[in-house]
């Protein structure tokens, strides 16, 4: 099976400024999905960003945007001029294509700091 | 677009009772649904996914007669906590997967999830 791994459980942020939470993941397949799903406190799983792994540009979305290194099986979010409302429990997911089943990780929890 | 809901949202049953949650995609055909556990401060544990009229497959460490899954519409997916135990409190969400939903053909969407406390 495959595996994604989050290894900040903790991060934090000053308001306004830019964070980057990082997500490694272990694969064989040549095409699959990305997807960052952001948890606020209400656990409402609400989708960040999606990727498709046979686009070589990087999926961007208002502030958030992501950096796909396919080679090194990376996928990290960057957040720009940060809001309190970013503040949250934020998953990395992967799918494969075709697929159904979708592999989280383990989540990194985001403060941000008035 | 593309909106899942759960009911109930919080949900205090007896040890020993069967409690039902339903999941509904309200604005598309979900021809796919899922059922994932929550532990506090921990990720999503997928425990079944279910095909429209179809039984359910279940995660390796799930039992299927405790946790009874029920797709029985495009738009309706339940799970039935059946004979509940203290160590089956937790929050549970189902989410729904759609070719037609909101432009995206491979996200899935999520319920806001049920909180499930057995005393």
């Amino acid at each position: 099976a495959q595996t994604v791994t989050q290894s900040q459980p903790e991060m934090s942020v000053q308001e306004a400024e830019t964070v980057t939470l990082s997500c490694t993941y272990d694969t064989s397949e040549s095409d699959y999905y990305l997807f960052w799903y952001k948890q606020p406190p209400s656990r409402q799983m609400i989708l960040v960003i999606r990727q498709e792994a046979y686009k070589q540009q990087n999926a961007t979305e208002n502030r958030f945007s992501v950096n796909f290194q396919k080679a090194a099986k990376s996928f990290s979010l960057k957040i720009s001029d940060s809001q309190l409302g970013d503040a949250a429990m934020y998953f990395c997911a992967y799918r494969s294509s075709p697929g159904n089943q979708f592999y989280f990780g383990t989540g990194t929890s985001l403060t941000v700091i008035p | 677009g593309a909106v899942v809901s759960q009911h109930p949202s919080r949900v205090i049953c007896k040890s020993g009772t069967s409690v039902k949650i339903e999941c509904r995609s309200l604005d598309f055909q979900a021809t796919t649904m899922f059922w994932y556990r929550q532990f506090p401060k921990q990720s999503l544990m997928l425990m079944a996914t279910s095909n429209e009229g179809s039984k359910a497959t279940y995660e390796q460490g799930v039992e299927k007669d405790k946790f009874l899954i029920n797709h029985a519409s495009l738009t309706l997916s339940t799970l039935t906590v059946t004979s509940a135990h203290p160590e089956d409190s937790s929050f549970y969400i189902c989410s729904a997967r759609s070719p037609l939903a909101g432009g995206y053909t491979d996200t899935q969407y999520f319920g806001p999830g049920t909180r499930l406390t057995v005393l």
